[in-house]
């Protein structure tokens, strides 16, 4: 069956550090988007792609970045991770119909920045 | 972009109905209404979406009033496993995006 996954499920880094969270989809879908949430808060955009060598930021972006060089992966990196990025980060697909778009989402990553 | 308002939260007893209201006064003729919900520590759950007819699947129905200003989530005969916290989301009319508010807590009684 097609499915998104999300690896590692589970990461301790220390500040400074540059991180890398994968996320795969098996779907074909051309959008994907990462998210952060945080105890108290909803879901927050982080980035997305809406196709192969394409990215855009969302709402909380800086500190983050991606590279989209296939359909099937949309990791996101953290180039100097800081304490605030402790987050559970989930990562979403969506298939590009006009109108209606249904996304998603992969099981999480559980980041701890020490 | 059209925002969303939910009861930050609800409880419902075993085997009843669960209805959630969600206001959307704002929304645009061509802008979706979505549900999605998230079970404890897991990832969001999409749940159904509709544009102005009622819609049902084998989770829930959806009934969007005639003037699209507000819809209520059904959860026909909830179960303990629906326990989780329920989104009312209108998507972003630009661009594929949705924009998560902080929902509605529902909590299912034995």
């Amino acid at each position: 069956d097609a499915e998104i996954t999300q690896s590692p499920r589970h990461k301790i880094t220390e500040t400074g550090r540059q991180v890398t969270l994968a996320c795969h989809q098996t779907w074909n879908h051309n959008n994907m988007f990462w998210y952060r949430q945080d105890l108290g808060h909803g879901l927050r955009l982080i980035h997305y792609s809406y196709g192969v060598q394409d990215t855009n930021k969302g709402e909380v972006s800086d500190g983050y970045s991606v590279s989209r060089s296939n359909t099937e992966d949309l990791p996101l990196t953290l180039e100097s991770a800081a304490s605030s990025q402790t987050s559970v980060y989930f990562c979403a697909s969506s298939e590009a119909v006009a109108g209606a778009d249904t996304q998603y989402f992969g099981p999480g990553t559980r980041l701890t920045v020490l | 972009d059209a925002k969303t308002t939910q009861p930050p939260s609800m409880d419902c007893a075993e085997g009843r109905a669960a209805n959630l209201p969600c206001n959307h006064s704002t929304i645009s003729g061509n802008e979706y209404v979505y549900w999605y919900r998230q079970i404890h520590s897991q990832g969001p759950q999409y749940i159904i979406h509709g544009l102005k007819n009622n819609e049902t699947n084998e989770m829930a129905s959806l009934i969007i009033t005639e003037d699209r200003k507000s819809s209520t989530l059904i959860l026909p005969h909830a179960t303990l496993r629906d326990t989780a916290v329920y989104y009312c989301i209108v998507r972003v009319r630009s661009s594929y995006k949705l924009i998560f508010g902080s929902g509605t807590r529902l909590l299912v009684r034995p």
